[in-house]
């Protein structure tokens, strides 16, 4: 079955610092990849998404992620985190041919100033 | 362009009741898909429709229903409403339907069963 894991429920780090979130997918074939961010009382927001080809994906707002397929992760990371990044992060795996997203749990990140 | 529209924002039920809520997709968006939110279980798909067709269902029982209109608008309904459904419905519009494209959130209708 299809799943995804973020293994980190809250995470706080200080203005400035770097910043990792954590995910590992179950999926059969090759997932279509993706992270977004919900602000409270808002939507959710792509960040970037992973399809094929370079395993580094470039997002908005300064975010990266690399999948690595022997480690079934695609984790996400920012350089230098902004106190503006305070939100909910989601990983989600989409099998391809459907809009169909499956969602993780989700990390809540603090940024301290 | 103007964004995923979701309406109402806010709604409140009390059990047994049945609810309607609404999708306005981005103008060209054929694609929309449906979510539930709650604390305890997270985001799961509900269904997507495409060109007035449910392409794919989740796992909910049915009492969770919905369709789309030529326009592509989309509307779901919950009949007999539980305590447990009690959560925030996001909708999401795509211009296609192979999973590449990107899905555009609306800001939920947030339901709240007494």
């Amino acid at each position: 079955a299809q799943s995804v894991t973020q293994p980190d429920i809250h995470i706080t780090v200080s203005e400035g610092a770097s910043l990792e979130l954590r995910c590992n997918y179950s999926y059969g074939a090759t997932p279509y990849l993706f992270w977004y961010v919900q602000s409270p009382g808002q939507g959710l927001q792509l960040l970037l998404k992973y399809f094929s080809g370079d395993t580094l994906v470039q997002g908005i707002k300064g975010f990266e992620a690399e999948f690595k397929r022997s480690q079934s992760s695609f984790n996400l990371r920012k350089p230098s985190v902004h106190w503006s990044d305070a939100a909910e992060y989601f990983c989600a795996v989409g099998p391809g041919g459907y809009n169909k997203l499956i969602f993780g749990a989700g990390t809540r990140l603090a940024v301290h100033p | 362009k103007a964004g995923v529209t979701q309406t109402p924002r806010y709604l409140i039920k009390t059990r047994g009741q049945q609810v309607t809520l609404s999708c306005s997709p981005i103008s060209g968006h054929r694609s929309v898909s449906w979510y539930q939110q709650t604390p305890g279980q997270g985001l799961q798909f509900l269904f997507e429709y495409f060109s007035e067709t449910q392409r794919n269902k989740g796992n909910f029982p049915g009492r969770f229903s919905g369709r789309q209109f030529s326009n592509s608008r989309s509307e779901m309904n919950v009949s007999t409403l539980e305590l447990g459904d009690s959560a925030l419905y996001l909708c999401a519009s795509s211009s296609g339907t192979s999973g590449h494209n990107e899905q555009f959130f609306g800001p939920g209708t947030r339901l709240t069963v007494l």
